[in-house]
Order: C-alpha cells, then sequence, then structure tokens
C-alpha cells in the first residue's frame, strides 16, 4: 500500500488555465506539506498543515491555495498557471509535532508542465 | 535562518569502493534533526539516514553512514561497498527541533552519485 500518494503524476497543461494536485496518506500522520523542486533540482517548502490547521506558509504568489479537508489529505490549488511553475511538486507527511515524530515521508511528485 | 550547503554537485565512485558525500549547514539552534535523502530516477525521496543533533554517536544504517561534527556544523555521509542501486541525487536536510515552530525541512542543492561498474 502506497504510504503517501499524490494525483496526478504527471500534469501538462496551458498557460493561464487553473489546476489541482492531490495527495493522501495512510500513515495516520498529522502533519502534512508541499515542496517545489525546480529545474535545478533545488528542493523548498512551500505549504504546512498540522490537523487541518495552516502553520507554514512560505513566501508562495498567492496563486497557490493549498487545503486541507481532513488531515489525511493535502490539496494544492493552482490557478493562471504560469510558465515559471513547471516543476515537480512533492507532498509529504510526519507523524506530529513533538521531537521523535520528525521524519517526513514523500510522495512520488507530481511533474507539473506548463506550456 | 539556516542553511544547508552541498559543495559536490557530483561525485564518482567505483562499484564497491566507499565514497564520502559532504554536507555543512548553518544555525544558531541547538536542537534540531539532520537528514539524507536520496532520489533515484524514479524521483521518489527516500529517507536514507536521520540524526539527532542532542545524540553524539552517529546513525548507521547498512551501508550507510554518517560523520556527524556538530561543533564544524558538519555532517558528511559515507556509503561503503557502494552498489549500482546507490546512483542517485543525495540531498541533505535540515530540520529544526523546535517543536512549537516551523517544521520544514531545509535541503542542499544534492550531489549526484555516479557508481561505475
Amino acid at each position: 500500500d502506497t504510504a503517501v500518494s499524490q494525483t496526478p503524476k504527471y500534469l501538462v497543461t496551458q498557460m493561464g488555465n487553473d489546476k489541482s494536485i492531490k495527495c493522501e496518506q495512510n500513515l495516520g500522520h498529522d502533519t502534512m506539506y508541499w515542496y517545489k523542486q525546480d529545474s535545478k533540482k533545488f528542493l523548498k517548502i512551500m505549504f504546512s498543515y498540522n490537523n487541518k490547521e495552516l502553520i507554514i506558509n512560505e513566501t508562495v504568489p498567492n496563486r497557490f491555495s493549498p487545503k486541507s479537508p481532513d488531515k489525511a489529505h493535502l490539496n494544492l490549488h493552482i490557478n493562471s498557471l504560469e510558465l515559471g511553475d513547471s516543476a515537480v511538486y512533492f507532498c509529504a507527511s510526519s507523524q506530529g509535532r513533538q521531537r521523535t515524530q520528525e521524519t517526513q515521508y514523500f510522495g512520488p511528485g507530481t511533474r507539473l508542465l506548463v506550456l | 535562518a539556516q542553511t544547508v550547503t552541498q559543495s559536490q554537485p557530483e561525485m564518482s565512485v567505483q562499484e564497491a569502493e566507499t565514497v564520502t558525500l559532504s554536507c555543512t549547514y548553518d544555525t544558531s539552534e541547538s536542537d534540531y534533526y539532520l537528514f539524507w535523502y536520496k532520489q533515484p530516477p524514479s524521483r521518489q525521496m527516500i529517507l536514507v539516514i536521520r540524526q539527532e543533533a542532542y545524540k553524539q554517536q552517529n546513525a548507521t544504517e547498512n551501508r550507510f553512514s554518517v560523520n556527524f561534527q556538530k561543533a564544524a556544523k558538519s555532517f558528511s555521509l559515507k556509503i561503503s561497498d557502494s552498489q549500482l542501486g546507490d546512483a542517485a541525487m543525495y540531498f541533505c536536510a535540515y530540520r529544526s527541533g523546535i517543536i512549537q515552530g516551523a517544521q520544514k525541512l531545509v535541503f542542499g542543492q544534492g550531489t549526484r552519485l555516479t557508481i561505475n561498474p
């Protein structure tokens, strides 16, 4: 069984469109994250939710809006897509915020290509 | 803000040999965690090993071990008996130990490891 899953795995779309990426984890974790990996492979945090509460919101254009309907799901909606949004988006989860629960487990990534 | 630096963009090693990947970090915190993740061509991010800063003993996981030098803020990864399946991008990452603070991972730039048969 996949621990952290993302859909879709690949997304090709035109500039200006709106798209969503979905993430689900079946690990029973309380905290979920979105990371962006750019064309140079650099990974950077975008958002983090703990039990449906937004706790990290890095400097990200407001065209990006995360939503967590429950603690097992974290979706990312992107409005008015731009060429620079092309990247791999990773979802991750960790058990909680206590000392022993710090390891983050990653999904397979969603490769987004904006044409 | 914390930063993580991997100064080796690429490394190569002969199969069965040992290779060490370097990582340095900058932080003013005393409580934190360090990780090495592996990203093979499949793109999946796989946890290789982790180290708690408050533990002096270096972490080991089978053929993978770290050399954690807290004073020098250095966290290198040693891979022994390299195998073809070890070929991947390796990322060093830092996470604050402050429970109420941001839990984000701060990543280095990555090191691409090639294994020569």
